[in-house]
């Protein structure tokens, strides 16, 4: 089944614990990205992959690191939370940048005390 | 500042009739749009996209209208079904996607 895994789907964790969030899309996407969802403003993202060892900043990436060693995952990593990055995280993939279907992941819901 | 504006944070519609979600954007460059649906608790799916160099758009009950001079794009369901009652995100991009803060669609039966 073709599909976007993320994981842990929730967290619970303390101000400056580093942490990581996986992801991982078995579709053979070159293109991977991750997003915020946060109430009233939307889905908005942090950074993307255009393929292996090619990432770049989105629109909020203060914060937070990504790499993108292997084309099938593309890991989110907060080097030290902070409660401002309690939110609500979506990765997703498409086939390659442009006006394709990205699919997304089920979520992972974070929260950063 | 916004580049992509979806300026009615909801709607509501009765079943059978035409719902219209509409977007505004500011970038020129941007090169392809999407609208995706989300219900709770679940991601985002893919709906339709319109890449820049068309203006319309139609996959079954969905037509996406784009008029670049405007810059402006609509979401047209006909007709509406309850299982539409969702959020609606409209994204605009050509590397980076830019999505608008979505619109809740309520189709009342």
């Amino acid at each position: 089944e073709a599909q976007v895994t993320q994981n842990p789907r929730y967290l619970i964790t303390v101000t400056g614990k580093k942490l990581t969030v996986t992801c991982s899309q078995n579709m053979n996407h070159e293109y991977m990205s991750w997003y915020r969802q946060d109430p009233g403003l939307g889905l908005r993202q942090i950074y993307y992959s255009m393929n292996v060892e090619v990432t770049d900043k989105g629109d909020v990436p203060e914060g937070y690191k990504v790499s993108r060693k292997e084309k099938r995952n593309f890991p989110l990593i907060l080097e030290s939370p902070s409660p401002n990055q309690t939110s609500l995280y979506f990765c997703a993939s498409s086939i390659r940048v442009g006006s394709y279907e990205q699919y997304f992941g089920p979520g992972t819901r974070l929260t950063v005390t | 500042d916004q580049q992509v504006k979806q300026n009615s944070p909801s709607l509501s519609v009765q079943e059978g009739r035409i719902s219209i979600l509409n977007c505004d954007y500011t970038n020129s460059m941007f090169d392809y749009f999407l609208w995706y649906k989300k219900y709770p608790a679940e991601g985002p799916t893919f709906l339709i996209s319109i890449s820049s160099i068309k203006d319309k758009n139609e996959d079954g009950r969905f037509t996406v209208f784009l008029n670049k001079s405007a810059k402006h794009l609509s979401l047209h369901i006909v007709p509406s079904q309850p299982g539409d009652s969702a959020v609606y995100f409209c994204g605009a991009g050509s590397y980076q996607l830019t999505f608008g803060k979505g619109t809740k669609l309520s189709v009342i039966p």
